[in-house]
């Protein structure tokens, strides 16, 4: 099946780049997402990248997909405080009845 | 308004119980999904659900059924809770049609056996 992988941990001073990587095996996905998920809170769609795009960028975010290499990531310019979450990357699988397949998540913590 | 919505938000109940988590959505999605998240916040996918078809994913014990009885609402029944069965279940729905909407998440319900 769909396997999705992203490093557990992240750590970033407040005003520095925040790069969040993830490796995923389903050659079809459609569509790429990423998710963020306050402590306590439920998961909120921050942003996605359809799968015949290399970039996206939306106000702090950018996405870049390397379809070859199964390789998607998240960049957050400007890391605040408030981005402290865990960060899902969540392919969507090829077919019709294509599900998202969550990474293990990336908790971004930002030290002032 | 809320767009997917879970009930209750916090569970607690004595293992060998009966409990019935339930979801609903006005957002005229067509999919309607259960995920469960452990302790370590890996998330994995129970259910997916249409009006047409029930996937299962062949991990999650019989004692787990999905209950719909209308389009928007898929309810999370669960028999003979045992203390494996705690963490946080998000519902979830979609419209397959425009993929690029992702899915919608309700805030979860965090169920506590004991």
């Amino acid at each position: 099946g769909e396997d999705v992988e992203q490093s557990l941990f992240l750590s970033v001073r407040e005003g520095d780049s925040s790069v969040i990587n993830c490796t995923y095996t389903d050659s079809s996905s459609t569509y790429l997402y990423w998710y963020k998920q306050e402590p306590g809170a439920g998961l909120q769609l921050l942003t996605y990248i359809f799968s015949n795009m290399d970039m996206k960028q939306d106000q702090r975010l950018t996405v870049l997909l390397n379809k070859k290499d199964k390789h998607l990531s998240l960049r957050i310019a400007d890391t605040q405080t408030g981005d402290s979450a865990i960060y899902f990357c969540a392919p969507k699988g090829g077919g019709s009845q294509g599900n998202l397949i969550f990474g293990k998540g990336t908790k971004l913590s930002v030290k002032p | 308004d809320t767009a997917v919505s879970q009930t209750p938000k916090y569970l607690v109940t004595q293992m060998g119980n009966d409990k019935s988590i339930k979801c609903e959505q006005n957002l005229g999605h067509d999919t309607m999904y259960w995920y469960k998240q452990d302790s370590k916040k890996f998330l994995k996918i129970m259910f997916s659900y249409n009006n047409k078809e029930l996937i299962i994913n062949e991990t999650v014990p019989n004692r787990f059924s999905p209950k719909s009885p209308d389009k928007a609402h898929l309810n999370l029944h669960i028999n003979s809770l045992e203390l494996g069965d705690s963490a946080v279940y998000f519902c979830a729905s979609s419209s397959p049609i425009t993929g690029s909407d992702g899915y919608t998440f309700g805030s979860g319900t965090r169920l506590t056996v004991v």
